[in-house]
């Protein structure tokens, strides 16, 4: 079936505007994972879904950053007053289970530009 | 959680093994190890994963001592379109507990 799949594949937003990401994980696959990449870094974990509910959510940098994911399907990740710094692209992974076993398989990222 | 220590960035020539180690002195009885490959301007993807002794698939091969303080990814015949940064990851992830994390990453540049 298909891969994950993100939306938009690009953002650019004004300094204390509000954006929201959203993530389409492989159908049938209930841990999903959000992570921040900056340009040249490595990964950094946000947070992470089993089924609805999120047993981890200390990657989220700030209280700006929120997100939900409704029917273990669809994600959003939601900046609010976006700042320069939360210029990134935005990963979104997913696997069958949230279990060290299973491979998380990524999408193609949103790239955002906070100017 | 299991902190992974693994070289910033590593040079090979086309045709040669690559052997990328990373260490994780405090892994858990229950942590596998998997390692994942990015390119440029994409997400990860999985290589390959293990518990202990030796993992080999059509990719890679993975080395795990018996103590699992450490791991080693080798990387055999490297061509050009091994270039990419490669992370470890240490972990076991279920209902309530903290998700695998990835580092920083070994980036591998092959040379012609």
């Amino acid at each position: 079936g298909a891969g994950v799949s993100q939306s938009p594949s690009n953002k650019v937003t004004e300094k204390g505007k509000d954006v929201e990401l959203r993530c389409d994980p492989i159908s049938g696959h209930t841990a999903l994972y959000w992570y921040r990449q900056r340009l040249g870094q490595g990964l950094e974990f946000l947070i992470y879904f089993q089924g609805n509910s999120a047993p981890d959510k200390s990657g989220l940098p700030s209280d700006r950053f929120s997100a939900e994911r409704t029917g273990e399907s669809v994600s959003t990740l939601t900046i609010q007053r976006t700042q320069q710094e939360d210029s990134a692209v935005y990963l979104c992974a997913s696997s069958l289970k949230a279990s060290s076993t299973d491979t998380q398989y990524f999408g193609p990222g949103t790239r955002l530009t906070v100017l | 959680l299991a902190k992974t220590t693994q070289p910033i960035s590593m040079d090979s020539y086309e045709g040669q093994e690559v052997n990328i180690t990373c260490s994780h002195n405090n892994i858990a009885t229950n942590d596998y190890i998997t390692w994942y490959q990015q390119f440029p301007s994409q997400g990860p993807r999985f290589i390959i994963q293990g518990y202990k002794t030796k993992v080999t698939n059509e990719v890679a091969s993975l080395f795990i001592p018996a103590d699992r303080k450490s791991s080693t990814l080798s990387l055999p015949r490297v061509s050009l379109s091994d270039t990419a940064v490669y992370y470890c990851l240490v972990g076991a992830t279920g209902t309530g507990r903290r998700a695998l994390t990835f580092g920083s990453g070994t980036r591998l540049q092959v040379q012609p």
